[in-house]
């Protein structure tokens, strides 16, 4: 286990389709974070579990996106019926009592 | 609330001189302040962090240093390095809020 691993890294796909990322944080790891980044800009929060608690959601969040963490070890962030400013980097990171993050090398999502 | 400035948003600076990069917050709460730098196309990773019970912290060549009464913390790089050009970004967290907060990034060019 040498880190937090995402998959898959590059997703394209058709407007209105429904897509799914996962991410498997490191294990000893009780924080998993998602986030989205787009082009010159920083991350921007969207959800953190502690376990398989979703603590928190984004207001930026809409009902199209959900995550979950069953069993609070790998995650997954699914979003429906995509549209086309969804695409962007969607980063997971994992950390231990919240400090000290670490990301995974995203999922890169185009909508076309 | 939730907002980090970070300026500036590009830096050039010439092999061996020093780069500053400053970040102020809003949060009185916010306790800890990590740094990341992110080279193209790979995740962001951390360099240097600071908690709000301490002013200054140096890692070789990188310090950050915290001013909490202006909100203010800032990162240092001295003898800069071609290899040091990415993008930093600042971020923050409060305990209550349980997640990072990031700047929008600072774009750092070491020319030989």
């Amino acid at each position: 286990d040498t880190g937090v691993s995402q998959n898959p890294r590059h997703k394209i796909t058709k407007r209105g389709q429904n897509v799914t990322f996962r991410c498997d944080p490191i294990s000893e790891h009780n924080r998993l974070y998602w986030y989205r980044q787009t082009l010159g800009q920083g991350p921007e929060f969207l959800t953190y579990f502690q376990n398989e608690a979703q603590l928190e959601k984004s207001r930026l969040l809409s009902d199209r996106f959900s995550a979950e963490r069953p069993k609070g070890s790998f995650s997954t962030l699914e979003i429906q019926r995509t549209e086309q400013g969804d695409s962007a980097m969607y980063l997971c990171a994992s950390s231990l009592l919240g400090y000290g993050y670490t990301f995974g090398s995203g999922t890169r999502l185009t909508v076309v | 609330g939730e907002n980090v400035e970070q300026h500036p948003s590009t830096l050039s600076v010439q092999e061996g001189d020093s780069a500053v990069i400053k970040c102020t917050y809003s949060d009185s709460a916010s306790n800890y302040f990590p740094w990341y730098k992110q080279e193209l196309g790979k995740r962001p990773q951390l360099i240097i962090d600071i908690r709000s019970n301490v002013g200054e912290k140096k890692d070789q060549r990188i310090a950050v240093t915290l001013n909490k009464t202006a909100k203010h913390f800032s990162l240092h790089i001295t003898e800069t390095q071609p290899e040091d050009s990415a993008v930093y970004f600042c971020a923050e967290m409060n305990t209550g809020f349980q997640k990072l907060v990031f700047g929008t990034g600072t774009r750092l060019l070491v020319s030989p």
